[in-house]
């Protein structure tokens, strides 16, 4: 357990259909990412917040996937209109603003859209 | 343009040392890690390098060259517990670009 979590764990949806996960990331990390990552692949960046400030964007979002973090805490990840692609496991991540820079990983929300 | 090369799979014995292997061309870099993944889990961080030279950390060791964009991560003494995917990544700036991973199979 790294001390990020995640929620839900597995998320099924008919296409057409909005979701949102939402991730609380290691308390005093001021970074928070989320990827997306699919089966044989690595991570997918998607984007990135400083505190509450969305600093990039991934060209891989379209303006279906919408991402906050209003007080700089915890974020939620909004898909609307699912497509069967972008069945996925999003994970999300947190670091310091500082140092090495590596990124603790959160357990991942399992999405399938059918 | 960012590209991190990696074998896709590779099979070792319980007991053995396996090196894999990770070159890369990016943009910008501001070092390098490994990430462990099991199945169905999340990425853990494995080590991070820098400077050129050989990192040792137990039986995980991870070498970087900055001139020729390479790098390796050394496992000693295979357990079947280190069956996983181990991901190559390079920082740039705030962010990390991860390769797409090698499979390692622990034959008993």
């Amino acid at each position: 357990d790294t001390g990020v979590s995640q929620d839900p764990r597995h998320k099924i949806t008919k296409r057409g259909q909005n979701v949102t996960f939402r991730c609380d990331p290691i308390s005093e990390h001021n970074r928070l990412y989320w990827y997306r990552q699919t089966l044989g692949q690595g991570p997918e960046f998607l984007t990135y917040f400083q505190n509450e400030a969305q600093l990039e964007k991934s060209r891989l979002l379209s303006d279906r996937f919408s991402a906050e973090r209003p007080k700089g805490s915890f974020s939620t990840l909004e898909i609307q209109r699912t497509e069967q692609g972008d069945s996925a496991m999003y994970l999300c991540a947190s670091s310091l603003g500082q140092g090495r820079g590596e990124q603790y990983f959160g357990p991942g929300t399992r999405l399938t859209v059918t | 343009g960012q590209n991190i090369d990696q074998p896709t799979e590779m099979t070792a014995t319980e007991g053995a040392i396996v090196q894999i292997n990770c070159t890369y061309q990016t943009s910008g870099f501001n070092g390098l890690f490994w990430y462990q993944q099991h199945a169905g889990e999340a990425p853990t961080f494995l080590s991070y390098n820098v400077l050129d030279g050989l990192e040792e950390k137990g039986r995980f060791s991870s070498f970087l060259s900055r001139s020729k964009g390479y790098s390796y991560l050394l496992l000693k003494e295979l357990q079947m517990k280190d069956s996983a995917s181990y991901l190559c990544a390079v920082r740039r700036d705030d962010k990390i670009i991860f390769g797409k991973g090698t499979r390692l199979h622990i034959l008993p």
